[in-house]
């Protein structure tokens, strides 16, 4: 069957600091893998997309890695701000256009 | 450039009433439409999705419909709402077929009491 699941379910850290968001996915075949951001009450917002040949990829503050083998894909947040502060969505597209939701890691950046 | 557009963003309705939800896309022609809806906790569900005017695919049975009268509009509906019809609501509209990233739009919070 497939899945996606994130952990951890919610998180809360210090602004300024770093976090690591993790999605683990059961998902075959695999044609990639998409973090999105919501904040509360929006619609997502894709931040990166991740294809099977690519392990790092970066977008500003924002780092996702992607290990095929383990079928693991992380998200750092270095340097948070408090704008950081939404739910982060992992989502895995299977090779019929398929689209895999995780629940999400609701991040909360306290001043 | 494209934009989605989706209203109401909010809705509270008694059970049993009929629903009305639209989102129409600008700066588009023939795009994939979606309907998905949120429950806290848990990971967007696909309701409906539509590749053109008149053609809707649902992806799980239930109390609503949707319908595409026109290329750039998608229409969410219900005759009867149930309790279990609560939730957030998004329309999302796809741009490249490979990557599949999805665009959305501000959402919908339906109540149902």
């Amino acid at each position: 069957k497939n899945q996606v699941e994130q952990s951890p379910q919610s998180l809360i850290i210090l602004e300024g600091k770093n976090c690591t968001l993790q999605c683990n996915y059961t998902v075959s075949p695999f044609s990639n893998l998409r973090w999105y951001k919501q904040d509360t009450g929006r619609g997502p917002v894709s931040l990166t997309i991740m294809t099977f040949s690519e392990n790092t990829k970066s977008n500003g503050r924002y780092t996702a890695t992607l290990d095929a083998d383990t079928k693991q894909s992380s998200l750092h947040i270095t340097a948070s701000q408090l704008s950081d502060s939404a739910s982060y969505i992992c989502v895995v597209s299977a090779g019929n256009y398929q689209l895999i939701w995780g629940a999400g890691t609701k991040l909360i950046i306290k001043p | 450039s494209q934009t989605i557009h989706q209203w109401p963003a909010t809705l509270v309705q008694p059970v049993g009433s009929p629903l009305s939800l639209e989102c129409t896309v600008e700066g588009t022609s023939n795009p994939n439409l979606y309907w998905y809806r949120q429950a806290a906790g848990r990971g967007l569900q696909l309701l409906f999705y539509s590749v053109g005017i008149g053609q809707i695919s649902s992806e799980v049975p239930q109390n609503l419909s949707a319908s595409r009268p026109q290329d750039r509009q998608f229409i969410l509906s219900s005759k009867k709402l149930l309790l279990s019809d609560s939730g957030f609501y998004l329309c999302a509209y796809k741009r490249g077929e490979i990557t599949g990233e999805l665009f959305f739009g501000e959402g919908s919070r339906l109540t149902v009491l």
